[in-house]
């Protein structure tokens, strides 16, 4: 069946570091990638997704770019703010379905 | 702005009981959705509804039912707590096209005693 891995947590960085967060799939087709965050006492909120190969998806500051050939979907941010500690799940999902299928997330804490 | 409301942000049960855990959104969403969460595992779906009335099974569906009567509210049933049943509990919703996105309410806490 489909699934999500990614690296396991918690990551923690200085404010201003480099963040790379990775992220691989196994879907048969042609899924669209999601990344969602999910902020200390809230829901998920959507950070940034890509539909087909070579997409890039990008959303403050942050970006992942489709790699069908690594069937790949890394979350990089270039400087991280302590504003950006929380839990990042990598997700997909299949054309013409509604379901979401989610990675087990990765915490994340930015020190000052 | 898009909203998804849960009815309670913690609950405590004890083993046995039936719970009832509601959902409700604004969006006039055709899709609505209930995942658990839980560390080390992420996300995973109970049960959708893509209209009234209507729903089908997710991934861990076992001890759990749905309820759509009306569009806006989706609700979660517990017919008999377990300890096992213990987690983060999610609600989504959806507009009717697989690529759009799904907006979630705050989540419940939920611990069966």
């Amino acid at each position: 069946g489909d699934s999500v891995t990614q690296m396991e947590g918690p990551v923690t960085l200085s404010e201003e570091a480099f963040l790379t967060i990775n992220c691989t799939y196994t879907a048969t087709g042609y899924p669209s990638l999601f990344w969602y965050v999910q902020y200390p006492g809230e829901g998920l909120q959507l950070l940034l997704k890509a539909t087909k190969a070579d997409d890039k998806g990008s959303n403050k500051g942050f970006e992942a770019t489709y790699r069908k050939e690594t069937t790949s979907f890394h979350l990089e941010k270039g400087s991280v703010q302590v504003s950006d500690s929380a839990v990042y799940f990598c997700a997909l999902r299949k054309f013409g379905n509604e379901k979401l299928t989610f990675g087990t997330g990765t915490r994340l804490t930015i020190i000052p | 702005d898009v909203k998804v409301t849960q009815s309670s942000r913690y609950l405590v049960k004890r083993t046995g009981e039936k719970v009832f855990l509601e959902c409700v959104q604004d969006m006039d969403h055709e899709n609505m959705f209930w995942y658990r969460q839980d560390p080390g595992l992420g996300l995973r779906l109970i049960y959708f509804s893509y209209d009234v009335k209507m729903k089908e099974k997710g991934d861990i569906p076992e001890g759990y039912s749905v309820s759509r009567e009306k569009k806006e509210r989706f609700s979660l049933i517990l017919e008999s707590a377990s300890t096992n049943q213990t987690s983060m509990y999610l609600c989504a919703s959806s507009f009717w096209d697989w690529s759009n996105e799904q907006f979630f309410g705050p989540g419940t806490r939920l611990t069966v005693l």
